[in-house]
């Protein structure tokens, strides 16, 4: 099946600075994305919708300033958290579209 | 609001047997369904998926059994295995421009005892 990768998987950051998750589809071209985020023991919630060469398309309740999202390529999107503070550690899953969905591995974000 | 309601919250099944998910939705768009596992610290990996036209999908172990009527839909997985324990998500989403923009279940705990 189609590959998607995620980089980094886990990153420590201290509160206030700005962390950036990448989301590549390795074998397909995507031009739709999609970000998640999931608490542990729950369920993923959809983030965002990524489009290439366009803005983001945000879910009710999440603040596109604070999560930016960048999608430059058909293969390559990026969520920035900025300024990031500990009640934004989760654990973050993007997905490419293709003929199904596939999702990356994930990016644990831990914030100090 | 959850778009797609799923139970249990967590099964015990012992090694062979069968383990049965149930989910409900209320959006008559939705028009796929697929069913992923995920283990501990990883993202979700697809394991079968329906569309509405069709009651039943077997692949391998897994059996997805729709009823668009009573808009449910169920996973079934046969001979259990330890390794099959994990967390189950059963998800929805519609054609057009929201393809791919997946709700997903609360999601099921399962654990396989030898």
């Amino acid at each position: 099946g189609a590959v998607v990768s995620q980089h980094p998987s886990r990153v420590i950051c201290k509160s206030g600075t700005s962390v950036k998750i990448e989301c590549r589809s390795l074998d397909f071209q995507a031009t739709t994305m999609f970000w998640y985020r999931q608490f542990p023991k729950q369920s993923l919630m959809l983030m965002a919708t990524s489009n290439e060469g366009s803005k983001a398309t945000y879910e009710q309740g999440v603040e596109k300033d604070k999560f930016l999202i960048n999608h430059a390529s058909l293969t390559l999107s990026t969520l920035t958290v900025t300024s990031a503070h500990p009640e934004d550690s989760s654990f973050y899953i993007c997905s490419a579209s293709g003929d199904e969905q596939f999702f990356g591995p994930g990016t644990r974000l831990t914030v100090l | 609001q959850q778009q797609v309601k799923q139970s249990p919250q967590s099964l015990i099944v012992q090694k062979g047997g069968i383990s049965i998910i149930n989910c409900a939705y209320e959006n008559t768009a939705f028009d796929y369904f697929p069913w992923y596992q995920q283990f501990p610290g990883k993202g979700p990996a697809l394991l079968i998926a329906i569309r509405p036209d069709v009651s039943e999908k077997k692949e391998g172990r897994f059996t997805i059994s729709f009823n668009k009527s009573a808009k449910q839909f169920s996973l079934h997985i046969m001979d259990s295995q330890p390794g099959d324990s994990a967390t189950y998500f059963c998800a929805a989403t519609t054609g057009g421009d929201s393809w791919g923009k997946l709700q997903f279940g609360a999601g099921t705990q399962v654990v396989v005892t030898p």
